[in-house]
């Protein structure tokens, strides 16, 4: 398709199991983000990628969580030893360049932590 | 501290009345504006954004927002509302020129009444 696709859609586990989420981009897109939506916190930033350069890292909210972006397009997010605060949905999205392009969302990776 | 407030979590309107969303943000630098929709289990869809050109923008779905710098405001608008726009809106800056995250408001929730 041409929008962001997520996979898996839905994603049950048990706490402490680590968990692995995956972002393919809109094709020619170079800038790649990750947020990440709960009830409590709303809509936070956890992580970018712009082409070939360093990550910015600076939302992840723990040493658990991290991600990388394969020959600048499908882009893993994982989470180690997850923990019930987990539970959110973690929605990618990305644009054709930073700055004021508009980001394109995928629909998104509903996590639930039991 | 840059931040971004959406007056009311919940709005209720009647079919075909005037649609009235509130955005205000905190921001020492030129903003760059955009307001996102999502529906039900899915992603964030871009409705309109604002990055220094008019003022006043149209987006889709008749929606159109209007930028006041001196309210520091971007109130969404539609003249008539329609069922179809019940959904969850997002009002989002990215807080000047070399930035790139998305700072998101808590969102609303508008519902159409027949």
């Amino acid at each position: 398709g041409a929008g962001v696709s997520q996979s898996p859609s839905n994603k049950v586990t048990e706490k402490g199991k680590d968990v692995e989420l995956r972002c393919d981009p809109i094709s020619g897109h170079t800038a790649l983000y990750w947020y990440r939506q709960s009830l409590g916190q709303g809509l936070e930033f956890l992580i970018y990628f712009q082409g070939n350069s360093a990550p910015d890292k600076s939302g992840l909210p723990s040493d658990r969580f991290s991600a990388e972006r394969t020959g600048g397009s499908v882009s893993t997010l994982t989470i180690q030893r997850t923990q019930q605060e987990d539970s959110a949905v973690y929605l990618c999205a990305s644009s054709l360049v930073s700055g004021n392009q508009p980001q394109h969302f995928g629909d998104g990776t509903r996590l639930s932590i039991l | 501290a840059q931040s971004v407030t959406q007056l009311g979590s919940h709005v209720s309107v009647s079919e075909g009345a005037l649609v009235l969303l509130r955005c205000n943000y905190s921001s020492s630098v030129p903003p760059y504006l955009f307001w996102y929709v999502q529906y039900p289990n899915q992603g964030l869809q871009l409705l309109l954004k604002y990055t220094s050109a008019a003022t006043l923008v149209k987006g889709i779905n008749g929606f159109e927002a209007e930028f006041k710098k001196s309210e520091t405001s971007f109130h969404l608008t539609k003249p008539s509302a329609h069922m179809s726009d019940a959904a969850e809106y997002f009002c989002a800056v990215i807080f000047g020129a070399g930035s790139y995250q998305l700072t998101f408001g808590k969102g609303t929730k508008l519902s159409v009444i027949p």
